[in-house]
C-alpha cells in the first residue's frame, strides 16, 4: 500500500517552461489537495478536488491549473512557471472531509530560475 | 472559514508532557477539531480529532474545552522525534472539503 506518492520528487525549470506534478492515491480516496509551502511558511491550498472530474480553486491558483481525470490521480500543471513558484509542493487525499484523516505525500522540491 | 488561534512557538524537555492549546471562539456545533504536525522536511500527518468529546489515540490525547471555545493537544511523553510545527484545523460543514492550514505552533524538545 503505498498511499500518496507525487512524482517527481525534485525539479529544476527554467522561466516560461510548463510541466506537470503528478500526485497518485490508492485509497480509493474522494478528496485531493495541492498545497505549496514556501520556506519557513505554513501550508496554502492551491486547488483541491471532492470528486473524479472535479476541482476547485483553493487560496493561491493563479499561475496553476489542475485535472482529475481519474479518481486516483490529480495532476497540477505549471503552464508557463516563474521564479515565484519556486516551492515545495504538497499533495493530499482523504476519503472524506468532516470527519476523516488526510494522508500526505513526500513532497516536490521545485526550483525555478 | 472558523478560525484557529495557536501560539507560535512552544519549547519543552524530553520525556516530559506538552499541551498545546489552540482557541476556535467562532467554533459552531457541527465543525471538527482536528491537528496535524509536520517534522522537518516532511509532508505534513495527521495526528487525532474530535467533535465533543476527549480522544486518545497512540499518538495523542485531545481535550476539548466543554463549550468547544479551545482544545489543547496533550503528548503525554514528548520525544526528540515531536518536535515538529502542529496545526489545529476547524473542519467545518459546507466548507470543510478544503482543509486550509494556518501558521501552526513550533514545538521545540529539548534533550
Amino acid at each position: 500500500n503505498a498511499g500518496v506518492t507525487q512524482t517527481p520528487k525534485f525539479r529544476v525549470l527554467k522561466t516560461g517552461q510548463s510541466m506537470t506534478l503528478l500526485c497518485a492515491q490508492d485509497m480509493n480516496h474522494e478528496y485531493m489537495y495541492w498545497y505549496r509551502q514556501d520556506p519557513g511558511m505554513g501550508l496554502r491550498l492551491i486547488h483541491y478536488s471532492v470528486g473524479e472530474g472535479t476541482t476547485a480553486k483553493g487560496e493561491v491558483p493563479d499561475g496553476y491549473n489542475v485535472s482529475r481525470l481519474k479518481k486516483q490521480n490529480f495532476l497540477l500543471g505549471l503552464e508557463s512557471a516563474a521564479p515565484s513558484q519556486t516551492s515545495v509542493y504538497f499533495c493530499a487525499s482523504s476519503y472524506g472531509a468532516l470527519n476523516t484523516e488526510a494522508f500526505f505525500g513526500q513532497g516536490t522540491r521545485l526550483t525555478v530560475v | 472559514d472558523a478560525k484557529t488561534t495557536q501560539p507560535n512557538s512552544m519549547e519543552s524537555n524530553e520525556e516530559e508532557p506538552v499541551h498545546l492549546p489552540c482557541n476556535h471562539s467562532t467554533i459552531s456545533g457541527t465543525d471538527y477539531i482536528h491537528w496535524y504536525r509536520q517534522l522537518p522536511s516532511q509532508g505534513p500527518e495527521y495526528v487525532i480529532h474530535g467533535l465533543t468529546s476527549n480522544v486518545n489515540n497512540r499518538m495523542a490525547s485531545l481535550a476539548i474545552a466543554e463549550d468547544r471555545k479551545s482544545s489543547t493537544l496533550i503528548l503525554h511523553r514528548a520525544t526528540l522525534r515531536d518536535a515538529a510545527v502542529y496545526y489545529c484545523i476547524l473542519r467545518t460543514q459546507g466548507g470543510s472539503e478544503k482543509l486550509v492550514f494556518g501558521k501552526g505552533t513550533k514545538l521545540t524538545v529539548n534533550p
